[in-house]
């Protein structure tokens, strides 16, 4: 069983135009972090979350974390075939699992030219 | 500054084979872990260290995968004798401070392992 639920799974859009990507659970995070993998890579992070509300903006990207810090959604806009790959969200619960990051399964991100 | 290093960065076996993974984390990082990503799915924590100490293996198959970090830098993570259902990438991350929510974890680029 998952902890973290991303949807959509897959997504294949046409260069410019948006998407949003979701993460969520019925857990408390203290804080989460998402990443894109492209293949034959390791994850790579883009932004790290740690407030309820909190939002972030990375060019393109805008990161939002849930009031009560058990969601999450990455939205991208006027999307770029460079934007292609694996985008995963990965919530840490601190406490006695310092360091542990629980993954979602991902999304696959498809930008077409 | 180098990055994390794995290799090898792909190895196929057969079931009941033993395979060895190497992985060298960014220098200065205390803290290592390896991960297990299957096709599809987001990578899962198999174990923790911190300096060459065990911090988290609740999710290691111990009766046939093992792993060690002496002396506290470079890790072997290791599977005997290994499934079909082992194969998967192997990631190994490093990071410096897994007390900070902030904490940046530093992936390597992974070995696809294949067992036939």
């Amino acid at each position: 069983t998952q902890l973290l639920e991303q949807s959509p799974q897959f997504l294949s859009i046409q260069e410019g135009e948006n998407l949003t990507v979701y993460c969520n659970s019925s857990s408390v995070f203290s804080s989460l972090q998402w990443y894109r993998q492209e293949p034959g890579e390791g994850p790579v992070l883009l932004v790290t979350v740690v407030t309820g509300g909190e939002v972030k903006k990375l060019k393109r990207l805008t990161f939002q974390f849930g009031d009560a810090r058990k969601d999450s959604s990455l939205h991208i806009t006027a999307a770029q075939p460079g934007d292609t790959g694996l985008y995963l969200c990965a919530g840490a619960k601190g406490g006695s699992t310092l360091g542990r990051l629980y993954f979602g399964r991902g999304t696959q991100l498809t930008v077409w030219p | 500054e180098a990055g994390v290093a794995q290799s090898p960065r792909y190895k196929i076996i057969e079931k009941r084979q033993s395979v060895a993974f190497w992985c060298n984390p960014i220098s200065g990082h205390a803290t290592l872990y390896w991960y297990q990503q299957i096709l599809g799915q987001g990578p899962k924590l198999l174990i923790q260290f911190q300096n060459n100490g065990v911090v988290d293996d609740s999710q290691l198959p111990k009766d046939r995968f093992s792993a060690e970090r002496l002396k506290g830098v470079d890790s072997t993570l290791k599977i005997q004798p290994a499934k079909l259902e082992d194969s998967a990438v192997y990631l190994c991350a490093s990071s410096l401070a897994p007390g900070l929510r902030t904490d940046t974890q530093y992936f390597g680029p992974g070995t696809r392992l294949t067992v036939l």
